[in-house]
Formats: structure tokens, C-alpha cells, sequence
């Protein structure tokens, strides 16, 4: 069975151009989380997603990331403008069932962002 | 805000030695995650546990979850070079927007 694909799995650019970053997820999840991975912040959750419906946003830094999933199967994140500090590497991951109660949370290879 | 604290944070040890690791949680969950992280690499779900009491085991690797105490250990026996990675828990929360909060994690080096 395919896992989590996401794409790109490396990215360089530079500060102010704008990162797409996509994602899907496994077929018959419906839940769908972005993490951000950083050595200083360990994994933050970004995003949640549940049956396509973005269900808490809180952890999305601040109004230079946004994030969709226009159907069951695919996912951007998007930073626009980026800048140094969202060097990171970001993991998408799925699961079953409406929100996490015991279901196991399945993780992509991640995209390694780094912006110059 | 629930808050999840791993250690030790490093760890080495030598091949065939034994060792656990602990994950404190701050506020009342019964449902806990261990995972494994190599280097570069994605999250391997290693462990669910999700009860008080519940102990789950796979190869050298045991698992326990003490929802009283707030606690869960992963236990290693007799570690092989292998067991070398990166391991996190991770709690979900209660009330409200539901999430999987992760610790640190615990960097495992095994030495031959």
C-alpha cells in the first residue's frame, strides 16, 4: 500500500518567494495533519484536517501560511512570503476516524525546506 | 496546555545493556504513542497504548502506560546497534480540538 506522499522532498529557495508544499494522503483516511519538525521546536502540529474540513488551525504560525485540501486525497501548505526562520522540515500525516481516538497516525518522508 | 516531557533527551548506551525511557505528561489522557525517527527519515508508528495499565511489546522493545501517574516508559532490553534512532511520544489531548502533542524525543545511540 502507498503511505503518505508528499512532494517536494527537498526545497532551497529564497526569502520571499513563495512554498508550495503538497501532500496525500493514504486512500481512505480522513484525517490529515501538517507537523513542522525543527531542532529547536521538536514537531509542532500546524494544521488539522478532518473529512476535508480544516478543524484547528491554531498551530499555523501566523498569516504567511495557509493551507487547504480541496478533496479527500491532496493537501498544500503554502508560505508566502517565506523567510529564514520556516527553514524546517514539514510532515504530512493520515489517519483514520474523525479525530485521532487511538488511530494510528501514519507520516510522509517529509518535504526539507530550506529558505535562503 | 498539555506539555510532554521526554528523558533523558541522549542517550548512549552499549550493545546488550538495558534501559528505559520516560514520557511525563501534564494533563489527564489515556491515549499515548511511541514512535521511531532515523535519521532523515519519517515517523515509524512503534506503539498505541490506550489505557491505564496498557502494555504492549515488539522484539526488544516494551511499552507501558500509567494514566494515574501520567507516565509512560519504553523499555529497552539486551539493545542491539539497530535500536539507534530518535524515539518520541506523543499524548493526545482532551477537550476541544483534540491533537497529538509530541515530546522531544530521546536520541538512542547503541555502541558495539
Amino acid at each position: 500500500d502507498a503511505g503518505v506522499i508528499q512532494s517536494p522532498r527537498h526545497e532551497v529557495t529564497e526569502m520571499g518567494q513563495e512554498v508550495t508544499l503538497r501532500c496525500k494522503p493514504i486512500s481512505g483516511h480522513n484525517s490529515l495533519f501538517w507537523y513542522r519538525q525543527t531542532m529547536m521546536r521538536g514537531l509542532e502540529l500546524l494544521i488539522y484536517f478532518n473529512n476535508n474540513v480544516p478543524i484547528d488551525d491554531s498551530g499555523m504560525p501566523e498569516d504567511r501560511f495557509s493551507a487547504k485540501m480541496p478533496n479527500a486525497s491532496f493537501s498544500t501548505l503554502k508560505i508566502q512570503p517565506s523567510e529564514p526562520r520556516d527553514s524546517a522540515v514539514y510532515f504530512c500525516a493520515s489517519s483514520w476516524g474523525r479525530f485521532l481516538s487511538g488511530n494510528t497516525i501514519y507520516f510522509g518522508e517529509g518535504s526539507w525546506l530550506t529558505v535562503v | 496546555e498539555l506539555k510532554v516531557e521526554q528523558n533523558p533527551l541522549f542517550l548512549s548506551m552499549q550493545e546488550g545493556k538495558n534501559y528505559t525511557i520516560y514520557c511525563n505528561y501534564s494533563t489527564t489522557s489515556d491515549r499515548l504513542y511511541w514512535y521511531r525517527q532515523d535519521p532523515g527519515k519519517s515517523l515509524e508508528s512503534l506503539f498505541v497504548l490506550l489505557s491505564n495499565g496498557a502494555v504492549k511489546q515488539e522484539g526488544r522493545l516494551m511499552a507501558s502506560l500509567d494514566t494515574k501517574a501520567r507516565l509512560s516508559t519504553l523499555h529497552i532490553t539486551a539493545a542491539v546497534h539497530d535500536l539507534s534512532a530518535t524515539y518520541f511520544c506523543a499524548v493526545e489531548s482532551k477537550g476541544g480540538s483534540e491533537k497529538l502533542v509530541f515530546g522531544k524525543g530521546t536520541k538512542l545511540t547503541v555502541n558495539p
